[in-house]
């Protein structure tokens, strides 16, 4: 079973600019779940989506959006980019999102902004 | 608020030692929490679970509701154990994992 792919790997913007980051989920699973890492602050929870629904949402500003496709699918989007938006976008699907699952994830959008 | 605490961001042992990393909670209930974790150049992966209570390369995990912990333990580690660590708590429906900082294990030979 193909894991979770996200595309693409690296990412060079400058400040001002909007990113989009694509996921793919492990086929069967329907939640789709978005995390930043940064050496400062580790692993933060930005959003969660299952069947195309946002069904939970991190303490992020609004700058950060996503959404879900009938495929599964997902992307995140940020725009007017910050230098401080620089880091490791990481993409995790699990089937249903129930608390005992677990969650598998991809390998990582790393987001330089200059 | 719900929070996960890791003391350690280095953890330094020779190959052969005991190791425990530590892991704290804050949580009014009953969590899920996992560890996983990343080696060099690899994707974060699940290491293991608290509602599986099994042993995963060695290492196990017990939950303290009294004391709110969940260390990690192994008794005698391994050169290829070095990697980071991080304990995460799962609540409610949805997949939010709520991260520690992690913890830095090299094993030295």
């Amino acid at each position: 079973k193909a894991g979770v792919t996200q595309t693409p790997r690296y990412l060079i913007k400058t400040r001002g600019q909007q990113v989009t980051l694509s996921c793919s989920p492990i086929s069967g699973h329907r939640s789709v779940s978005w995390y930043q890492q940064t050496p400062g602050q580790g692993l933060q929870f930005l959003f969660e989506y299952f069947s195309e629904t946002q069904r939970n949402k991190g303490n992020f500003p609004g700058r950060f959006s996503g959404r879900q496709f009938s495929n599964s699918r997902s992307e995140m989007n940020v725009s007017t980019l910050e230098l401080g938006d620089s880091a490791l976008y990481l993409c995790a699907s699990s089937r249903t999102g129930t608390e005992t699952e677990t969650q598998y994830f991809g390998p990582g959008t790393r987001l330089l902004v200059l | 608020a719900q929070r996960v605490t890791q003391p350690e961001k280095l953890l330094s042992v020779f190959k052969g030692a005991p190791v425990e990393l530590k892991c704290n909670y804050s949580y009014s209930g009953s969590p899920e929490l996992f560890w996983y974790v990343q080696y060099s150049r690899q994707r974060l992966q699940l290491l293991l679970r608290h509602i599986s209570r099994e042993s995963i390369k060695g290492f196990t995990a017990d939950l303290n509701k009294g004391e709110t912990s969940f260390h990690l333990k192994k008794p005698f580690a391994q050169e290829e154990d070095s990697a980071m660590y991080y304990c995460a708590l799962k609540r409610g429906e949805g997949g939010k994992l709520i991260f520690g900082q992690g913890t830095e294990l090299s094993v030295k030979p």
